[in-house]
């Protein structure tokens, strides 16, 4: 089954304790992204990556990293969250860059830091 | 630049009735239009997308949308709701950045609510 898959689902931690959220598609997608929910906001973007080794900035990236060392992961990593990072994440992959292909969401990262 | 502005934030029907959910778009090319649908505690799932062919969309339960742009408008409608529809509603448009990205824009989210 085609899908992306994101862990864990619910997360509750302290502030300034590193954390790492996971993020794989199976549908050999080029491009990849981070989204944050927050009400009445919509989503935001935080990170996308065009390919492999290849990443960049969306609209709010402060506190946040990302990697791409293989195609189908893309892991959003918080090295000292914040109260103000709690919120819901959502990974989403697309096939390529065109502004055709439709986004595939995961079923979102609940994030609560204290 | 693009943007994408949804009229409502909360749309209240009844069963059986009508549903019509607006999306204004403002983009320097021609872009591609998306309607998502996030159901509580999921993700979201693409209902419909308007990619420069017909300009009314047909889509997943009963959805259509139909791009003008004289109005720049890409409204969402269903004949008649179902329970099952009450969800929250996002108008996406996608469409060159000054980078060639295609960075998508979200809506602020409309909030289908369905009575009995």
């Amino acid at each position: 089954e085609a899908q992306v898959t994101q862990n864990p689902r619910y997360l509750i931690t302290v502030t300034g304790k590193k954390l790492t959220v996971t993020c794989s598609q199976n549908m050999n997608h080029e491009y990849m992204s981070w989204y944050r929910q927050d009400p009445g906001l919509g989503l935001r973007q935080i990170y996308y990556s065009m390919n492999v080794e290849v990443t960049d900035k969306g609209d709010v990236p402060e506190g946040y990293k990302v990697s791409r060392k293989e195609k189908r992961n893309f892991p959003l990593i918080l090295e000292s969250p914040s109260p103000n990072q709690t919120s819901l994440y959502f990974c989403a992959s697309r096939a390529s860059l065109s502004s055709y292909n439709e986004q595939f969401f995961g079923p979102g990262t609940r994030l609560t830091v204290l | 630049a693009q943007s994408v502005t949804q009229l409502d934030s909360h749309v209240s029907v009844s069963e059986g009735t009508p549903v019509l959910l607006r999306c204004n778009y403002s983009s320097s090319y021609s872009p591609s239009l998306f309607w998502y649908v996030q159901h509580p505690n999921k993700g979201l799932q693409l209902l419909l997308k308007y990619t420069s062919a017909a300009t009314l969309v047909k889509g997943i339960n009963g959805f259509e949308a139909e791009f003008k742009k004289s109005e720049t408008s890409f409204h969402l409608t269903k004949p008649s709701a179902h329970m099952s529809d009450a969800a929250e509603y996002f108008c996406v448009v996608s469409g060159p950045s000054p980078g060639g990205s295609y960075i998508p824009t979200f809506g602020r989210g409309t909030s289908l609510i369905v009575h009995p």
